[in-house]
């Protein structure tokens, strides 16, 4: 059972947008940034949102990230079939001091 | 360009041993803090261990506590991580990954191929 909860799996139509929760406590997402990474079948995870919402280089606008108070928000808008994936959450818990990912949600783009 | 090259995986009965290793290179690796992050079969990405730039600050999940250590050559610019009593759901591929340089822990922009470890009879 993760520390941050996801929902396990959302879907849309192409071109459509989804919404991606990540949901903590005091202790990690309260009090520490929200980190997004997709992970798509047989390569390795890619950072898309880090400190909330900023993109590294290369990461494309339809990518968004918010958080409030103790849960963040991956958006995607403009959905593609090669966004099929599953992401995942992840943050600092400073009471653990560890690193958690959440559970991960596996988009399907129908 | 940024490389992590993983090595040492490989088939263990329980209670033995196995040490991972992780060869950086196309940046400056003693700047940065660095993970082991690993995905049992059918399972999410599980964060494992951290080491600080330095190698003054190692942090470890509960699950691997106290059988696993993490270390660092900055002069080999080589990670490390000694796996001892190992368990089956200890079974997984294992990433080193690089965090985003001064930076949150949990930003993390490179990541190695992994290596496989089973843990079998």
């Amino acid at each position: 059972q993760s520390v941050l909860t996801q929902p396990p799996s959302v879907s849309a139509a192409p071109g459509q947008t989804v919404a991606i929760s990540c949901s903590g406590s005091f202790s990690n997402l309260g009090n520490n940034y929200v980190s997004w990474y997709q992970h798509l079948p047989g390569t390795v995870p890619k950072l898309l949102i880090y400190d909330n919402n900023r993109r590294p280089s290369g990461i494309p606008d339809r990518f968004s990230g918010s958080k409030s108070g103790t849960s963040g928000t991956l958006g995607i808008t403009g959905l593609q079939t090669g966004d099929e994936a599953d992401y995942y959450c992840a943050t600092w818990d400073s009471r653990l001091s560890v690193v958690v990912f959440g559970g991960g949600t596996k988009l399907t783009v129908l | 360009q940024v490389q992590l090259v993983e090595s040492g995986g490989g088939v263990v009965q329980p209670g033995r041993s196995l040490r991972l290793s992780c060869a950086a290179s196309g940046f400056t690796f003693n700047r940065y803090a660095i993970h082991w992050v690993r995905q049992a079969p059918g399972k999410g990405l599980e964060w494992v261990a951290l080491i600080s730039y330095d190698g003054s600050d190692k942090y470890y999940a509960d699950s691997v506590k106290g059988r696993f250590t993490i270390s660092r050559d900055n002069s080999k610019n080589t990670l490390y991580m000694q796996m001892n009593s190992l368990r089956a759901e200890d079974t997984a591929v294992y990433y080193c990954a690089r965090t985003v340089l001064y930076s949150a822990y949990a930003n993390v922009d490179s990541w190695g191929q992994g290596t496989l470890v089973t843990v079998s009879s």
